[in-house]
């Protein structure tokens, strides 16, 4: 598990606060994601990196703003949420090529549990 | 809709039982892997099956694929109290590298 951490743990904000969540992965992989899982849902896929360059974003909505700085750090900027925000974020790392035959094992972190009031 | 859906949603059985979960998925995949989630915790990558594999082994798992089918199981032989957690099937397909997650099968061991 310490090979992506991940904070804060649990975050509480207001609608109109601005707070940022952070993950780094110890591992050495290029390729960095930030997902969200809310109760009796599959766990959706937010923002994709590789290479610190964003390769995928899920139409995820502005308020949630992500920054790739190095290829071990990830951040998801977090303004004017609201209620239905609230979920557990999880961050995700794996090591990515150019086979398509190569294996996408991705090591998360342990999440940071969003409640936004 | 996703990719994958594991059935049942949730199980409980008796420390000592073996469990099976199943997944389906809906589009030809490269490979397929189980992850599992303990409650409010990250995932944790438990075993992948490529798409040209029938079945493997890690430990106390054996997870099957059978493509015409669309479909893979999970088994957890000799289960423990342990064990207890969400279950979650994960395909990629084509080129593309990303996961999709299925809904997930919920464990409950008990003593």
């Amino acid at each position: 598990e310490t090979g992506v951490t991940q904070t804060p743990r649990h975050l509480v904000m207001g609608m109109t606060n601005k707070k940022s969540l952070k993950c780094e992965q110890h591992l050495g992989h290029n390729a960095m994601y930030w997902y969200k899982q809310s109760a009796k849902k599959p766990l959706e896929l937010m923002f994709v990196y590789n290479f610190k360059e964003q390769t995928e974003n899920n139409s995820v909505p502005s308020r949630f703003s992500p920054e790739c700085p190095n290829s071990s750090h990830l951040f998801l900027h977090l303004h004017t949420l609201q209620p239905e925000d609230s979920a557990l974020y999880l961050c995700a790392s794996s090591q990515e090529g150019t086979s398509a035959l190569l294996v996408n094992t991705q090591y998360f972190g342990p999440g940071t549990r969003l409640t936004v009031l | 809709s996703q990719q994958g859906e594991e059935d049942p949603q949730a199980l409980s059985i008796q420390e000592g039982e073996n469990a099976t979960m199943n997944c389906s998925y809906k589009t030809s995949i490269n490979n397929l892997q189980w992850y599992r989630q303990n409650s409010g915790r990250g995932l944790v990558h438990l075993i992948l099956i490529r798409s040209n594999e029938r079945e493997k082994h890690s430990g106390r798992l054996r997870v099957t694929l059978d493509t015409s089918k669309k479909s893979s199981s999970l088994l957890i032989t000799a289960s423990r109290a342990a064990d207890t957690a969400s279950y979650f099937c994960a395909t990629t397909t084509g080129t593309a590298s990303k996961l999709t997650f299925g809904t997930g099968t919920r464990l409950q061991v008990t003593l």
